[in-house]
């Protein structure tokens, strides 16, 4: 299995400040790489696809980039709305797999 | 806006069998694959498989011994059976649309809770 991880694993910050995640994969996964966002008690909502493709209806304050093993997500100006937690996910190979979080918090 | 809902049982007993099914809303089943996903409480988003509209699989090999996924286009459904659970069963499960790529709609999501 492709193994996925994040950092930081929880952070806050405050309205206004550029924020951003990282996530690596294990091996190589050229592009296939997906970013959510979930609130709790909520399903996950798509923000990224192919690693940096604005998911249609996503705000434009968030970004992906990264190919191969490592990737970024980035809020531009962090919005109160934009609390929750943030996955990445590979769709490479088989089992699809998931990063372990990040718990974004707005101070 | 594609929508999605799972329904059926929120209560399993342990050995026995955790039956769902996800009912689509405008859009049809017969184009995409559709996957489902749980989160057990607490932690990260677990892949379990998903299907095509003519009934192609694929598993995560965690749970591919005790799990089939079914689809039925004639009610723009699909279902996930899973046996024998246990405990380590209990999450959120959700249905969404997608898999070859990462899935973009998702139901709300429903708890299944393994217990006696």
């Amino acid at each position: 299995d492709i193994q996925m991880t994040q950092s930081p694993s929880s952070l806050s910050a405050s309205v206004g400040d550029r924020v951003t995640i990282t996530c690596r994969a294990s091996q190589g996964i050229r592009n296939d790489l997906g970013w959510y966002q979930q609130r709790p008690g909520k399903a996950p909502q798509r923000l990224i696809q192919a690693a940096s493709t604005l998911h249609s209806g996503a705000s434009s304050r968030f970004s992906g980039r990264g190919y191969g093993t490592e990737f970024t997500l980035t809020i531009s100006s962090l919005q109160p709305e934009d609390s929750g937690t943030y996955y990445c996910l590979q769709h490479n190979s088989f089992p699809r797999t998931f990063g372990p979080g990040t718990k974004v918090e707005i101070k | 806006q594609v929508q999605l809902q799972e329904s059926g049982t929120g209560l399993v007993k342990p050995s026995e069998t955790l039956s769902l099914t996800c009912t689509v809303s405008t859009a049809s089943i017969s184009t995409f694959y559709w996957s489902w996903i749980r989160q057990p409480p607490g932690q990260r988003l677990e892949w379990i498989g998903f299907i095509n509209s003519r009934g192609k699989t694929i598993y995560n090999p965690s749970v591919e011994s005790r799990v089939t996924i079914t689809v039925d286009p004639s009610r723009n459904q699909f279902s996930l059976n899973l046996k024998f659970v246990t405990a380590a069963d209990t999450a959120v499960y959700f249905c969404a649309r997608g898999g070859d790529w990462a899935p973009d709609f998702w139901g709300p999501g429903m708890l299944v809770t393994v217990s006696s």
